[in-house]
């Protein structure tokens, strides 16, 4: 079955650092990648989508990458503030594929 | 524009009576979706509509889960009688419609406690 795999483990960096979150799936092959971000109480928040063909994607101080060989895509975050501390979840999808959502990873930025 | 608009925002019920949860999406988006969320987990769809029409129901226990989109706007997803593992939060999202890939609008959630 799909199985999508996010650091279980909360993520602790310090301000100013580079945050990088890890997205692993298996069973399946995903023409598409969102990364969404969810802050406690509220709903997920839409951050970006990768294509299949493409490796790298930028928005700001936001990157993101997707190995379709390695199937892996990793977020990063540069620069990192404490408002960015909040919850990132991956959604691999694609055409009418069924949307299963990551776990996410809990990412806490100190001052 | 407003946004995904879900009600109540919390509910606090006795095991076994029913509950039921609305959602008004963002205007002009054909497909809505609910999801439900446990503590720690991403969420979990339970059902997508395409318009009026239920496209993926597959993870809906419809033992005791109902859900409808009667004029492909707004819609109610209940659940008769509520148990003890019911309690979670349960988010509405919305799209503009057409594919699974699209990005998702989501609101703020109800919160679900049964006891």
């Amino acid at each position: 079955s799909q199985k999508i795999e996010q650091n279980s483990e909360a993520l602790n960096i310090q301000e100013g650092k580079t945050a990088t979150l890890t997205c692993n799936y298996t069973n399946y092959s995903p023409a598409y990648l969102q990364w969404y971000r969810q802050d406690p109480g509220r709903g997920p928040v839409f951050l970006l989508l990768i294509r299949e063909n493409e490796k790298e994607k930028r928005k700001e101080r936001l990157k993101v990458t997707f190995d379709t060989t390695l199937k892996q895509s990793l977020f990063h975050i540069t620069a990192s503030q404490p408002a960015d501390s909040a919850t990132y979840l991956c959604v691999p999808s694609g055409g009418y594929n069924k949307l299963i959502f990551g776990a996410g990873t809990r990412l806490a930025v100190h001052p | 524009e407003a946004g995904v608009v879900q009600s109540p925002r919390y509910k606090i019920i006795e095991k076994k009576q029913p509950v039921a949860f609305w959602c008004n999406p963002i205007s002009g988006h054909n497909t809505l979706y609910w999801y439900r969320q446990n503590l720690g987990q991403g969420p979990e769809l339970l059902i997508r509509y395409e318009n009026e029409e239920a496209v993926d129901d597959s993870q809906l226990p419809k033992d005791r889960f109902s859900a409808e989109r009667l004029k492909g706007v707004d819609s109610t997803l209940k659940i008769q009688p509520a148990e003890l593992g019911d309690s979670a939060v349960y988010l509405c999202a919305s799209s503009p419609g057409g594919t699974a890939q699209e990005t998702q609008y989501f609101g703020p959630g109800t919160r679900l406690l049964v006891l």
